[in-house]
């Protein structure tokens, strides 16, 4: 089975500084997605960045990007820039390559201070 | 309506109490999900749909009854619940998902939630 691992329950960063959230991840297969989600204080679970393993290149959205080590089974979330929007919870996530099933980590609760 | 919607946002019930809780989404999706999220755990999945048809039963137990009537719709029928159920339950959908054998990897689209406190 597979697992997310999300080491810091909690970061803070000052507004329009950078921030790096970690995630390893377990798995035997050799094709599938990643994913970061955030939740801010709504509950709304927003996507913020998905990876596909079998893609070198990794992926970026403006502000966010992933550095994705395959073989280190590392997903890490930067975040350039932030913004005092940028606080929520962050929920790294695995989908195998066959269904869409979602693991998600334990989640890094992330506070931009001004 | 646009997106994922869920009703009712909040619900506080009794352990011998009936409810349900509904999701709909309006993006033309195939795939719904079940998801409790608990305080300092991860989020659990608990159902998936797909074409209506459920493909996954993560272990629930029979006091949730999920109902799935066409693909834009989902239920979750709540009854004699305990203290433990109390969580914030989400709802999800995505297109050609929940492993019907089409195409995966695909983003799901998350409702804002029904926080459930059971008394």
């Amino acid at each position: 089975a597979q697992t997310v691992t999300q080491s810091q329950p909690e970061m803070s960063v000052q507004e329009a500084e950078t921030v790096t959230l970690s995630c390893t991840y377990d798995t035997s297969e050799s094709n599938y997605y990643l994913f970061w989600y955030k939740q801010p204080p709504s509950r709304q679970m927003i996507l913020v960045i998905r990876q596909e393993a079998y893609k070198q290149q990794n992926a970026t959205e403006n502000r966010f990007s992933v550095n994705f080590q395959k073989a280190a089974k590392s997903f890490s979330l930067k975040i350039s820039d932030s913004q005092l929007g940028d606080t929520a919870m962050y929920f790294c996530a695995f989908m195998g390559p066959s269904g869409s099933r979602l693991t998600f980590g334990e989640g890094t609760q992330l506070t931009v201070n001004p | 309506e646009t997106g994922v919607t869920q009703t009712p946002r909040h619900l506080v019930m009794g352990m011998t109490n009936k409810k349900s809780l509904k999701c709909e989404q309006h993006l033309g999706h195939n795939a719904m999900y079940w998801y409790k999220q608990s305080a300092k755990k991860p989020l659990e999945l608990m159902f998936v749909y797909n074409f209506k048809e459920q493909t996954e039963n993560n272990s629930v137990p029979s006091r949730f009854s999920p109902e799935c009537p066409n693909s834009s719709h989902l239920f979750l029928h709540l009854h004699t619940l305990q203290p433990e159920d109390s969580a914030l339950y989400l709802c999800a959908s995505s297109q050609d998902g929940g492993g019907g054998g089409g195409v995966t990897g695909n983003e799901q689209f998350f409702g804002p939630g029904t926080r459930l406190t059971v008394l």
